[in-house]
């Protein structure tokens, strides 16, 4: 069974400092991780996701299988970074998402 | 990238009855999920809707009570029958895009409470 764990519910952190979210996941085979935000009032959205190995808002995340994880990083936060993120994992192809718990990210001007 | 129109966005319904959302897709698709968010937790996938065949349901999720249809490959709709309180949450509908790389798109969500 695929499961993501995230494990804190919420984060806060001043403006300007580095940000991570972390994100574990248990998978047998090669899965495929992504990064989703929710801004207030907004839908879900992707943010990232591993295989594109791209810098999305200035947030960064590297698939480490030895350890099975994925973290979130960004090293100054801004206020507009401000929502809930979830991580999440896809067993390649059209295949359902499994979404951790999320993390409530807090920015502090 | 797939524009997701779901509805209702928000309803208040009495206990007993039953609530029909809506999700349209401004494109083809060949797969459509539907999720539920309970307050405080994680999405759960509720069941895959493919069109011309029925829905495959997750565990603890079953027919009569979310039943599912997809007519075509743009729309499809989500019944959650005879509410309880405990039915009381965000149901998004979303779906894949073919591309290099399925990525997943959402609806906006359809909060319910049931009194």
């Amino acid at each position: 069974a695929q499961r993501v764990t995230q494990p804190e519910k919420l984060l806060s952190v001043f403006k300007g400092a580095p940000v991570e979210l972390k994100c574990n996941y248990s998978y047998s085979g090669s899965p495929e991780l992504f990064w989703y935000v929710q801004y207030s009032r907004q839908r879900l959205q992707l943010l990232l996701r591993h295989i594109s190995r791209e810098s999305i808002k200035g947030f960064t995340a590297d698939l480490n299988k030895g350890e099975t994880s994925f973290h979130l990083k960004k090293p100054f936060a801004q206020e507009e970074d401000s929502a809930m993120y979830y991580c999440a994992l896809t067993s390649g192809g059209y295949q359902k998402v499994t979404f951790g718990t999320g993390t409530k990210l807090q920015v502090i001007p | 990238s797939a524009v997701i129109s779901q509805k209702p966005s928000r309803d208040i319904c009495q206990r007993g009855t039953s609530l029909t959302i809506q999700c349209q897709v401004d494109s083809q698709v060949t797969m459509m999920f539907w999720y539920r968010q309970q307050p405080g937790q994680s999405l759960t996938l509720i069941a895959t809707a493919n069109q011309g065949s029925e829905a495959t349901y997750e565990s603890g999720f079953v027919i009569d009570k979310f039943p599912i249809s997809r007519p075509n490959l743009t729309f499809s709709t989500l019944t959650v029958s005879n509410m309880s309180p405990e039915d009381s949450s965000i149901y998004l509908c979303s779906v894949e895009e073919a591309g290099g790389v399925p990525e997943a798109f959402f609806g906006q969500g359809t909060r319910l409470t049931v009194v």
